[in-house]
């Protein structure tokens, strides 16, 4: 049970070169999200899916894409990377339920834009 | 908008104390706030979720409160440990499908 996984864990992109994030989980969980943390901000919503086949827009949605491949998996699109976009992003899941449970966290991808 | 506040932001303590971080939230309908614990370069480890109707959660040496009609939370870290060493995070889950807001954590050292 590897709980939820991230690829790749280091990337170092260009301005305006795109890249996807992939994320998986293996907890048979319905719900899905993407952070960001960036130093002095906290972490920060970009991208959630409730369920398979939704997807809806968080704090920080600009410039990104998500796709909830299936269950198991959500990925993040920079189509056109900036400097701005330079942080380091985590995939979370949890059970969905009228009183949402505990998020698990993937251990994150480290993004620099130069 | 919900707004989460940790203090204090970093704290430096000596082995063996107890202690308490603290978490406050500007909107008390939350459906239930957990606390991570996050190392260097890591991930977010979950410590304790405390639903809503919950007033506390224990593990091990932890101990988490919640006032929710006051908008706060409190971690009690009992007999530290160097290990201990590591940036706290709280966040509040509201209503909704979305995710959690997160406070910017509190950076504690403990000194061997």
């Amino acid at each position: 049970n590897a709980g939820v996984t991230q690829t790749p864990k280091f990337q170092v992109l260009k301005t305006g070169q795109s890249m996807t994030l992939q994320c998986a989980q293996d907890m048979n969980h319905n719900s899905m999200y993407w952070y960001r943390q960036d130093p002095g901000m906290g972490l920060r919503l970009i991208y959630y899916s409730a369920s398979e086949g939704t997807t809806d827009k968080g704090e920080v949605p600009n410039g990104y894409n998500v796709s909830r491949l299936n269950k198991r998996e959500f990925s993040l699109r920079l189509e056109s990377a900036a400097p701005s976009q330079t942080s380091v992003y985590f995939c979370a899941s949890s059970e969905a339920g009228f009183s949402p449970r505990e998020q698990y966290f993937g251990p994150g991808t480290r993004l620099t834009v130069t | 908008k919900q707004e989460v506040t940790q203090i204090p932001a970093a704290l430096s303590v000596p082995e063996g104390e107890n202690l308490v971080l603290n978490c406050s939230f500007t909107d008390s309908a939350i459906y239930n706030l957990q606390w991570f614990r996050q190392d260097p370069g890591k991930g977010l480890t979950s410590l304790l979720l405390i639903q809503s109707s919950q007033r506390e959660q224990t593990s091990g040496r932890l101990n988490a409160s919640l006032d929710k009609s006051s908008g706060r939370s409190t971690l009690y870290i009992a007999a530290s440990q160097p290990g201990d060493s590591a940036t706290y995070l709280c966040a509040v889950k509201g209503g909704g499908a979305d995710g959690l807001t997160f406070g910017k954590g509190t950076h504690l050292i403990i000194q061997p």
